[in-house]
Formats: C-alpha cells, structure tokens, sequence
C-alpha cells in the first residue's frame, strides 16, 4: 500500500522555525518526487514547493523563497519541510503528495497522488 | 488571485449532472488534474491529465476541456460527492505548482 504519513501537530510562536516529515512506504522514495501544499483554515490549497528525491533538486514557490527548505534522507524513505520566520498567518495545514509522472501520446504531465494525512501547525505567542 | 480560476459554489440535485469548470492560460500547454476534499480530509485525486480516473474513482466522474478551460463533470451526483474540488495545473516555464481557488459543491 502506499501512503505518506506525516508528523503530527505542532504550535510555535512568532519567529520560530518548525519542521515537518512526511515518510514514504509501499514504493521506490528515489523514483518519485514530493509536492508540499499548505492549507489555512477555511482557505484554498497553496503550493510551496517540490523536490526531486533521487537528487535533492528543488523548486520553492517565490513567495517562500528563503523561508522555506526542502530536504530528504534516502535511508528511512522521508521528506521534510523546513519553514522559519514563523508568523500566524503561517497556521495552516500542510501537506506533502507524491509527484506522478504520466505520459499519454507525447504530452507528459504531473498529478499529486497520495497526499499525506496533513500536519497543522499554528503559530501563536 | 490565483492563475487558475474557479467558481467558488455549485450546487446540483441528487442524480443530476453538474459541470465544475476550471480556467486559465496554463491549461493551454498543460493538462489539468482534479482533487477532491471533504471537511477535515486531505485531498483526493478524482480525475488526472484531463479525463483519467485513478482507480477507485467512479465513473460518474469524467473531465474534458480545450484551450484555457477544463471541467469536471460529475453525471449523476450523489450526496457523498457534497466537497470541495480543486484543480491543478503547471507552468511549464518554471514547473510551478498551480492550484484554482475550489469551488464547493452542494448536493440538494
């Protein structure tokens, strides 16, 4: 079966930096990249960022260049998300989804499937 | 704003058809998948590259589209349908994650 499951909740206060992991199972970690998507309460999806697991390559939305840094450890299959300069518009859900290559003729795009569970993180003083 | 713009609600009857419509210049060049998400639920993809339905979607479930618009068609909605649906495209200049803003469906 595979699933992304991810760390659970976390609160920080202003300022700080929080991290989130998200472990793969049920299929090769290097053969796929990892989307991170957040979600604010009663908000619409937002994208952050992707990383090439097999080689580490990232590509960060521009509004959370410098705030946000994607990693991986091969060994134990994990993704993580790394966003600093915590303020509390940042109380969101987040998610990670697995990046899916598929090609129909010769048009070759990317779908998300599957998503982890989500991890809220809140920020509050 | 979002690149991709969607209706933010539709509501349609049990066992009638209802289009769920996407728009933007990015669909031009790049295929568009449809995610689906219930209130405390992450997402669920519904539809992929258009018209493919992963397994385990029913086959109530189909899209289409041309040029700078793509819908998901739901033909004969039934009430565990009721969600938001979100979709999802790319920037093939700089592979950009594009979501729309969702649009709520209602299910009389």
């Amino acid at each position: 079966q595979i699933q992304l499951v991810q760390s659970g909740a976390e609160v920080r206060g202003p300022g700080a930096s929080v991290t989130v992991s998200c472990r793969a199972s049920g299929y090769s970690f290097s053969n796929y990249a990892i989307s991170w998507v957040r979600q604010a309460p009663g908000q619409d999806l937002e994208w952050l960022g992707w990383i090439k697991t097999y080689n580490g390559a990232t590509n960060i939305a521009q509004k959370y260049q410098g705030r946000v840094t994607l990693t991986t450890e091969t060994a134990t299959s994990t993704a993580f998300m790394e966003l600093t300069g915590l303020r509390p518009d940042d109380t969101a859900v987040y998610y990670c989804a697995r990046e899916n290559p598929y090609c129909s003729g010769t048009s070759c795009y990317v779908w998300l499937d599957p998503w982890g569970q989500g991890t809220l993180v809140t920020v509050s003083a | 704003s979002s690149e991709l713009t969607q209706d933010p609600a539709v509501s349609v009857a049990v066992g009638q058809t209802v289009r769920i419509t996407c728009q933007g210049d990015s669909l031009k060049n790049y295929y568009v998948s449809w995610y689906q998400q219930k209130p405390g639920q992450a997402p669920v993809a519904v539809i992929h590259g258009k018209s493919h339905r992963p397994s385990g979607t029913p086959d109530r479930f189909s899209g289409s589209g041309s040029g700078n618009t793509a819908s998901l068609i739901i033909t004969g909605a039934q009430a565990e349908d009721e969600a938001d649906y979100y979709c999802e495209s790319r920037d093939r200049n700089d592979n950009r994650v594009l979501f729309g803003g969702g649009t709520k469906l209602t299910v009389l």
